[in-house]
């Protein structure tokens, strides 16, 4: 079963830039990867999603190697706002097909003024 | 508001009672997902629909949770003789995928959260 592993907690401060990696060693051939945020008490929402190489829209930035056995979530200059989980998403298809969605157990981000 | 609807926000049961959860998804998102959520902790997969068709269900999955989406429109999720380990928040997401697709963009709801006393 594919899983990934994410740093539990990380801080940072306004005005920087922040990179979030996330190891996904057993990723399928053809899965996405996918991040999310959460706040406290709402669901999860859409960051960004990529297959390889570098994806970017307009609130994140998203690196995946060659491999594609981890990436990298990269926000750049963060505010308060951003403080938040973060969660990274890869699907699996296990031994007898059944196809599951996994999440890591998140990176809990605190930005400090 | 057009987003993901879920009702109720919260529910107070009684162990052993039975409760039914709705999901109203973005309107002509064919993918429909629940997850569990508990507290400190990520989304746990618990089934998901393309359309009407109920395509996986987590493996994990007691068989007292049943799902449906009737008309490809709506979900619920029921759970039967509930226990105190299903207070969670229980969340629903809608998506535009398409069948085959390995993408998993999808836009989630406020979640009804669920305590079982």
């Amino acid at each position: 079963l594919a899983k990934t592993t994410q740093p539990i907690s990380m801080d940072s401060y306004e005005g920087q830039e922040v990179n979030i990696t996330c190891s996904h060693n057993n990723i399928a051939t053809n899965d996405y990867i996918t991040w999310y945020q959460q706040f406290p008490s709402q669901g999860p929402r859409f960051i960004i999603q990529g297959y390889k190489t570098k994806v970017t829209n307009e609130v994140a930035s998203l690196f995946i190697p060659a491999d594609r056995k981890s990436s990298t979530l990269s926000l750049p200059r963060v505010s308060l706002s951003d403080t938040a989980v973060y969660y990274c998403l890869v699907g699996d298809r296990g031994m007898d097909s059944n196809y599951q969605l996994i999440w890591g157990a998140g990176t809990k981000l605190i930005i400090k003024p | 508001d057009t987003g993901v609807s879920q009702d109720p926000r919260h529910k107070i049961t009684k162990r052993g009672q039975n409760v039914t959860f709705r999901c109203d998804p973005i309107s002509e998102h064919n993918r429909l997902y629940w997850y569990r959520q508990t507290l400190g902790q990520g989304p746990e997969f618990l089934t998901y629909f393309q359309n009407e068709a109920q395509l996986e269900k987590s493996r994990l999955l007691s068989d007292r949770f049943s799902a449906e989406r009737p008309k490809g429109s709506f979900s619920t999720l029921e759970i039967q003789r509930t226990e105190q380990g299903d207070s969670a928040m229980y969340l629903c997401a809608s998506s535009p995928q398409l069948t085959g697709e390995p993408k998993h963009e999808a836009f989630f709801g406020q979640g009804t959260r669920l305590t079982v006393v």
